[in-house]
């Protein structure tokens, strides 16, 4: 256990629907990635938070955007839902910007 | 452009054999390199990372792997495979002066045969 906590486990959800994902790093954790897997792209970076600042940026759609809250939680909000949004997403938390990242278990979304 | 590469995408060992993983990078400055495990339905375990100094590192579950310049390399390397073993690994790159961020190689799946 990575301690990193991400929910809900699994999602579906029908098309043009509007979803959120939350994760909960580490205590003492600072940053908070957020990554996409899916078959045909593998992992791939979507964004980053550092002390509630967004700190870089991937190749995230302009339909998902992101925040960490004061008590460094973060949420991935995936809007106007496609079926190719489907994939599982990671959420990764580390110490500082310079520290290994660990991962959460990741929340499967099925958009059908 | 910055790039990790895992030139094998599946590959199948002899419980009891030795494993070597290969990972090349393409990256301008000194890469912080990994290697993470991923289980069925799980998440991304970090096995193991090379930051700077000794070129062979150590990490857990018995992984070790070996970081050469000169061939942009990081190969993951395990002297006797167990069963347990069995999963997805994947090399990745981090760019700390992008705040961090990891580049992923398209992993390599594991199988154990009895």
């Amino acid at each position: 256990d990575s301690g990193v906590t991400q929910t809900p486990k699994h999602l579906i959800t029908a098309t043009g629907q509007r979803v959120t994902l939350r994760c909960s790093p580490r205590s003492g954790d600072l940053s908070v990635y957020w990554y996409q897997q899916s078959l045909d792209q593998g992992l791939q970076f979507l964004i980053q938070y550092y002390n509630g600042e967004e700190r870089a940026k991937g190749n995230i759609l302009e339909r998902f955007s992101a925040q960490q809250f004061p008590d460094l939680h973060s949420e991935l909000n995936l809007s106007s839902l496609e079926l190719g949004d489907s994939a599982l997403y990671f959420c990764a938390g580390s110490r500082g910007l310079r520290d290994e990242a660990f991962f959460g278990q990741g929340t499967r979304l099925t958009v059908v | 452009a910055q790039s990790v590469t895992q030139p094998d995408i599946h590959i199948t060992v002899s419980e009891g054999a030795s494993l070597e993983l290969r990972c090349n990078y393409s990256y301008g400055a000194t890469p912080y390199l990994f290697w993470y495990v991923q289980s069925p339905g799980q998440g991304l375990q970090l096995l193991l990372k090379y930051f700077s100094g000794d070129t062979l590192v150590q990490g857990i579950k018995g992984f070790e792997a070996e970081f050469k310049r000169s061939q942009s390399s990081f190969n993951l390397r395990k002297p006797s495979v167990h069963w347990s073993d069995a999963a997805e690994y994947f090399c990745a790159v981090a760019f700390y002066n992008q705040g961090g961020k990891l580049i992923f190689g398209q992993g390599t799946e594991l199988s154990v045969k009895p």
